[in-house]
């Protein structure tokens, strides 16, 4: 059964970079029919696509955040990350990794992360 | 990118009840939509996509209906199990974007 795992820290201070792994359990990363990607959700702003990235390392972001946000993958490791730079307070919430279905440039999670909860605080 | 407005914020019902939900979107996302139920502190869970196909092992008390820009959630009999928030998610542009979530309570 196809198990995904968020890891990283849960406090960051602002300005600085927010780094988040997700590790993949019970299938390989390396499948041709899937993406990966990250999902965040805060009271504020919802629920909130982050961006997505094939095995090759092919990747797509949300516009209003591609100036901040690179996600990468480790097939070795099975497993894919997030970094997210220059973080406010506004980039507090949960932060879930997902398998997604892909059309052209077009997601959606079939199976999802736990989440976990990152907070930008000094 | 598209905007997705769900109503009723809360639904307030009672378990053998019917409930409705509404997904209205901005413009036409043809039939690219799908609905996930998150419950507190789990992640959501996806139940149907392209608007009315349910993934496996989601009960048949469960159905979405509509087209282009006008979508439904229909629980025909409530679960104690089904009290949870319901999202739906449009697929038909870039960038994806999410409702902002029914609570039935």
């Amino acid at each position: 059964q196809l198990q995904l795992q968020e890891s990283g820290p849960g406090l960051v201070k602002p300005s600085e970079t927010l780094s988040l792994t997700c590790t993949v359990s019970g299938g390989s990363i390396n499948r041709s029919s899937y993406y990966w990607g990250w999902i965040r959700q805060s009271p504020v702003r919802g629920l909130e696509w982050i961006g997505t990235v094939f095995y090759t390392g092919s990747t797509d972001y949300n516009p209003s955040l591609k100036s901040r946000v690179a996600i990468s993958v480790d097939t070795s490791k099975n497993h894919f990350s997030l970094k997210l730079n220059s973080v406010t307070a506004a980039d507090t919430g949960v932060y879930y990794c997902a398998r997604h279905w892909s059309g052209y440039r077009v997601y959606f999670m079939e199976v999802w992360g736990k989440g976990t909860t990152v907070t930008v605080s000094s | 990118e598209i905007v997705l407005t769900q109503s009723p914020g809360t639904l307030s019902l009672s378990p053998g009840e019917r409930a409705t939900l509404s997904c209205k979107a901005s413009q036409s996302v043809s039939n690219s939509l799908t609905w996930y139920q998150q419950k507190p502190g789990q992640a959501p869970r996806l139940l149907i996509f392209g608007a009315y196909d349910r993934v496996t092992g989601i009960p048949d008390r469960f159905s979405g209906s509509g087209s282009g820009a006008d979508f439904t959630l229909t629980i025909s009999r409530l679960e104690p199990e089904d009290f949870a928030v319901y999202y739906c998610q449009q697929y038909g542009e870039s960038p994806i974007t999410f409702g902002g979530g029914t609570k039935v309570e």
